[in-house]
């Protein structure tokens, strides 16, 4: 199957730096891709939608200029933590779409970045 | 907005029996996607069984199988012959099948665990 890769897995930062979460469909391309948010035990939320080539659509609360998407090219997306603070810590998960497959099919998820910040 | 319930937030099975995990769900759509995702420790989401609503029948894979209730907005999780690494947590999730819409809507989980 499609793979999604999700990297780095996990990350410890200072509080006040920024931090980048690479999604990165393997072996399909994917104009639409998606991120996740997951506390301990709870479910994931979504964050965003992260389109290729234009502007990504953030749900309601999310603050846009604190978690910077940026999904440059049909196989990347990228998601920016800036400025973290130790409330960022969490789980983020990304998944994408196959955009040469029809509209029922699944999504595929990458592996999760685990974030912490001191 | 599309809201997806998972009522049990704990379950537990002995190995080889079956169990059957709930989830109910409100949308105002006629035509959508459910489905149910497990999530072991790795934490690396896995797609279990999908079930698209225009269809009676209900989704089967393997040990896995589902009842959709369309009208009760229902769709529960049967786990037949449960097995050690079933053990995870459990999402039930929704999306609509509209054109360009593909986000999901979980639910809060349902943690699985096997007995030996």
């Amino acid at each position: 199957g499609a793979v999604v890769s999700q990297h780095p897995s996990w990350v410890i930062c200072k509080s006040g730096t920024s931090v980048k979460i690479e999604c990165r469909s393997l072996d399909f391309q994917a104009t639409t891709m998606f991120w996740y948010r997951q506390f301990p035990k709870q479910s994931l939320m979504l964050m965003a939608t992260s389109n290729e080539g234009s502007k990504a659509t953030y749900e309601q609360g999310v603050e846009k200029d604190k978690f910077l998407i940026n999904h440059a090219s049909l196989t990347l997306s990228t998601l920016t933590v800036t400025s973290a603070h130790p409330e960022d810590s969490s789980f983020y998960i990304c998944s994408a779409r196959d955009t040469g497959q029809a509209t029922n099919e699944k999504l595929f998820f990458g592996s999760g970045t685990q974030l912490s910040v001191l | 907005a599309q809201t997806v319930t998972q009522s049990q937030p704990e379950m537990s099975v002995q190995e080889a029996e079956t169990v059957t995990l709930s989830c109910t769900y409100d949308t105002s759509e006629s035509d959508y996607y459910l489905f149910w995702y497990k999530q072991p420790p790795s934490r690396q989401m896995i797609l279990v069984i999908r079930q698209e609503a225009y269809k009676q029948q209900n989704a089967t894979e393997n040990r896995f199988s589902v009842n959709f209730q369309k009208a009760a907005k229902s769709f529960s999780l049967k786990i037949s012959d449960s097995q050690l690494g079933d053990a995870a947590m459990y999402f039930c999730a929704y999306r609509y099948s509209g054109a360009g819409s593909y986000q999901l809507t979980f639910g809060k989980g349902t943690k699985l665990s096997v007995i030996p």
